[in-house]
């Protein structure tokens, strides 16, 4: 098991709510990415954060936010969800620097309903 | 941005069987390869890693193969067992500057008793 840890590890929410996951990266890694993963998919990059700034997102809109903080540990904000933002959501820590292996958290459930 | 492309979506073999698994990516600058195996409800895991200095990388029954020229890398499990039933992806980084990993779409393996 890797020592990124994430919460909650589920979590039901209304369409049009806010929610905000957590992940705290492994010791060492100053780098966490965010990923969305639907059922029967790979897992879709969100954003990467690295220093505490957002450093590189995918496809994914403004509604989608983040934070990191001086321990590296992230949050994940997702303002006025959808029914298509159920899924896992997946954090992944890493050292900065060129193809360093991400080691990925157990992710959270997102049910919305 | 990185386009990965990965075959077959699913895959029986019988135990004891070797299985093949084929990405293709468009990203000529990528050079690193890494495959994930995802057992069901759990986290993605890093089972081998390939970087473009190498053309093969063998642990235990597992292989990775990589043709910079063709663009194409393949996992290959031989000798396999019903726990490696699982779903497997590949990744690459976009060569960007920063550590998005685009995954394939996903393998489905299963392994017959």
């Amino acid at each position: 098991e890797t020592g990124v840890t994430q919460s909650p590890t589920h979590l039901i929410k209304t369409r049009g709510q806010q929610v905000t996951l957590r992940c705290s990266s492994q010791s060492g890694h100053n780098t966490v990415s965010w990923y969305q993963q639907a059922l029967g998919q790979g897992p879709q990059f969100i954003f990467q954060y690295y220093r505490e700034e957002e450093n590189g997102r995918g496809n994914f809109p403004p509604r989608f936010s983040g934070l990191q903080f001086p321990n590296y540990s992230s949050e994940l904000n997702v303002n006025a969800l959808e029914l298509d933002d159920s899924a896992l959501y997946l954090c992944a820590s890493s050292l900065r620097g060129v193809n360093n292996e991400q080691f990925f958290g157990p992710g959270t459930r997102l049910t919305v309903l | 941005g990185e386009n990965v492309e990965q075959h077959p979506s699913t895959l029986s073999v019988q135990e004891g069987d070797s299985a093949v698994i084929k990405c293709t990516y468009s990203d000529s600058a990528s050079n690193y390869f890494p495959w994930y195996k995802q057992e069901l409800g759990k986290r993605p895991q890093l089972i081998i890693d390939i970087r473009s200095n190498v053309g093969e990388k063998k642990d235990q029954r597992i292989a990775v193969t990589l043709n910079k020229t063709a663009k194409h890398f393949s996992l290959h499990i031989t000798e396999t067992q019903p726990e490696d039933s699982a779903v497997y992806f590949c990744a690459t980084p976009d060569s960007g500057g920063y550590q998005k990993v685009t995954f394939g779409t996903g393998t489905k393996l299963q392994v017959i008793p």
